[in-house]
């Protein structure tokens, strides 16, 4: 089965860079990385996808491994409004379907 | 609205009864999912659309659960004699791109609580 394996948590300090790690070691050549976050009591929130190189948008950058067995996600500057559990998800593209993980709870302390 | 909206945004029920969730996905948008949420886990996926038709539905736990999309836009997920076990949060989302290839726009979700 397609997996996604990320750390339950982390913690980082406001206005620091954030990067949060994401294994997906059964990724094949055509399947897509997305990643998204949730606030409590909300839908999920698009943050950037990507297949082979590394992305950039005006909310995050995703750096892809060369393997594509890992990437990470990086925030740039965290603010408060950023704590959020991020979802590291692998797109299969054989059967269309996104394969979510339990994600990383992300704290930013003030 | 802008948006994918969900009703009711609150539901409960009581086991055995039979309950409706309704999608209105964004204009144009011709992928269309739904999701199942517990508390604490990542969203399960259950059923997937292309138009109108269920492009995989292979996350229906059971042939409790029913979906459909007649006319290529709202989707109404169907959910015959309730269980406590389907207590969730129900997403539904959806996308202008193939599936899996652009961004998925999020409704807010559907709490189904079965007493």
């Amino acid at each position: 089965d397609a997996k996604t394996t990320q750390p339950n948590s982390m913690e980082s300090n406001e206005e620091e860079p954030v990067h949060l790690p994401c294994n997906h070691s059964t990724i094949s050549g055509t399947d897509y990385i997305h990643w998204y976050r949730q606030l409590p009591s909300q839908g999920p929130e698009y943050v950037i996808h990507g297949l082979t190189s590394n992305v950039n948008n005006r909310m995050a950058s995703l750096a892809i491994a060369e393997d594509r067995k890992s990437s990470t996600l990086i925030l740039h500057r965290a603010t408060l409004r950023d704590a959020a559990v991020y979802y590291c998800i692998h797109y299969m593209d054989s059967n269309y379907q996104l394969i979510w993980g339990a994600g990383t709870k992300l704290i930013i302390k003030p | 609205g802008a948006g994918v909206s969900q009703t009711p945004s609150n539901k409960v029920t009581e086991k055995g009864k039979y309950v409706e969730l309704r999608c209105d996905p964004i204009s144009g948008h011709t992928a269309l999912y739904w999701y199942r949420q517990s508390l604490g886990q990542g969203p399960e996926f259950l059923i997937y659309f292309q138009g109108t038709g269920a492009a995989d539905d292979s996350g229906l736990p059971n042939d409790r659960f029913f979906a459909v999309r007649p006319e290529g836009s709202v989707s109404t997920l169907k959910i015959q004699r309730t269980e406590r076990g389907d207590s969730a949060v129900y997403l539904c989302a959806s996308s202008s791109n193939r599936a899996g290839t652009g961004e998925l726009f999020f409704g807010e979700g559907s709490r189904l609580t079965v007493l």
